[in-house]
């Protein structure tokens, strides 16, 4: 079984819309993230926590809010989508702040 | 602020030429630089953190190297199943840990 799973897998949803994408880890660690990857952008950091009660904001986080419900699971929420909102979104462990372990992505697609 | 540029933005070689990739950065105290390897459509894989100039780590075909100004990703006798993105990030010492991502180097190996 996958270390850091991420569900659903692909999206596509409308413009206005509320969006959730969860990510759920067996690694045992305390620190998550969450990045948006777009065509020739590369890897850019919405949000991340290092524990259930600490919770930062990233680089681009404006139109995102996240939720970390225990340990294992830390979520990523679109209030209301739009177009722009469209791209690769990926969950990363990490223990002690070391080497960040990817979740498989999940691919939104905003009408 | 955290830089990373990665040269070239793609790079194809034959079945045996081996070649280098290059990954320059400025960040206000290195506290570690990873590399990644990712497949279309899928979350980035880790491959090497590198911690201080002059350290060298390898795996299979590949040889991270890494200075004070930058890292190479050396790839000999490369095969078609290397052809894929290679990520570099930077993490500085300061707070975060966040990782700081450039646009990657798409690689493709022609048999």
């Amino acid at each position: 079984d996958a270390d850091v799973t991420q569900t659903p897998r692909n999206r596509i949803t409308k413009t206005g819309k509320r969006i959730m994408l969860e990510c759920s880890q067996t690694k045992g660690h305390d620190r998550m993230y969450w990045y948006r990857q777009d065509p020739g952008l590369g890897l850019r950091l919405i949000y991340y926590s290092f524990d259930v009660k600490d919770i930062n904001k990233g680089e681009i986080s404006d139109g995102y809010s996240v939720s970390r419900q225990a340990q294992a699971k830390f979520s990523l929420s679109l209030e209301s989508a739009i177009p722009n909102q469209t791209a690769l979104y990926f969950c990363a462990t990490t223990e002690r702040g070391d080497t960040q372990y990817f979740g498989p992505g999940t691919r939104l697609t905003v009408l | 602020e955290d830089q990373v540029t990665q040269s070239p933005e793609a790079l194809r070689l034959q079945e045996g030429e081996s070649s280098s990739l290059n990954c320059s950065y400025t960040v206000s105290g290195l506290r570690g630089l990873f590399w990644y390897r990712q497949d279309p459509g899928k979350g980035p894989e880790f491959l090497f953190t590198l911690y201080s100039a002059g350290e060298e780590k390898e795996k299979e075909r590949l040889k991270a190297t890494l200075t004070k100004k930058e890292s190479f990703l050396h790839i000999t006798a490369p095969k078609p199943e290397d052809s894929a993105t290679y990520l570099c990030a930077v993490q500085s010492g300061a707070g975060s840990y966040q990782l700081t991502f450039g646009k990657g180097t798409k690689l493709s190996v022609i048999p």
